[in-house]
């Protein structure tokens, strides 16, 4: 089955820097990479995702890259607010079958 | 769109119990997931159900856990003779392809 690893388990960065977030999965079929953000006591939502055809997705100050040959896809923030303080979840899957999740990365941005 | 519906938000169960989860999909998506969440931990896949059929079941525990998604109705995940270790988020999510929407979760207390 697919195997997804997250790092860094927790990343704190000041208000206004950059924060990156990085996962690898095991399972070539995937095609789907969305990331998840989870704020304390709430359900996972989901932010931007990025399917296997494309290499790079953004939606104003987040951004996904994709490397399907090496297996890794990562999340960046731009601009980081303090609002972004959250859980964040990267997943991999495809049609046929469930998402497997990250462990997490607890993103704290300091004011 | 009411979005996936999950009841109850709250569970309280004393050992030995069982516990009773629903969940309705948004209207049009066909798949329903359930995930567990431990506190401050991932999102662990536990079954993936259609209408009538259980597709994948490899997360569930052997024993105690049982789920369905009847032709009429909610999808019901069914814990037998709770105990402590089943204190969790329960998250339920529904997609008509890719791209999950969870619901607000049932968070159970075993006491």
């Amino acid at each position: 089955g697919e195997n997804v690893e997250q790092h860094p388990s927790t990343l704190s960065v000041q208000e206004g820097d950059s924060a990156v977030i990085k996962c690898t999965y095991s399972d070539s079929a995937s095609n789907y990479f969305p990331w998840y953000k989870q704020e304390l006591g709430k359900r996972p939502q989901l932010i931007i995702d990025i399917r296997s055809n494309v290499g790079e997705k953004k939606d104003q100050r987040i951004a996904v890259t994709l490397n399907k040959t090496a297996k890794h896809f990562s999340l960046h923030i731009t601009e980081t607010q303090p609002e972004d303080s959250a859980v964040y979840f990267c997943a991999a899957g495809s049609s046929a079958r469930q998402l497997t999740f990250g462990s997490g990365t607890q993103l704290t941005v300091l004011p | 769109n009411a979005g996936v519906m999950q009841n109850p938000r709250h569970l309280v169960r004393r050992r030995g119990q069982e516990a009773r989860l629903r969940c309705s999909p948004m209207k049009g998506h066909s798949h329903v997931y359930w995930y567990r969440q431990l506190p401050e931990e991932g999102l662990k896949f536990m079954v993936y159900l259609q209408k009538e059929n259980i597709i994948d079941e490899s997360g569930m525990p052997k024993e105690r856990f049982s789920a369905e998604f009847p032709k009429e109705g909610p999808s019901i995940l069914r814990i037998q003779q709770v105990v402590r270790g089943d204190s969790a988020a329960y998250f339920c999510a529904s997609s008509r392809d890719l791209g999950y929407t969870f619901g607000s979760g049932t968070r159970l207390t075993v006491v």
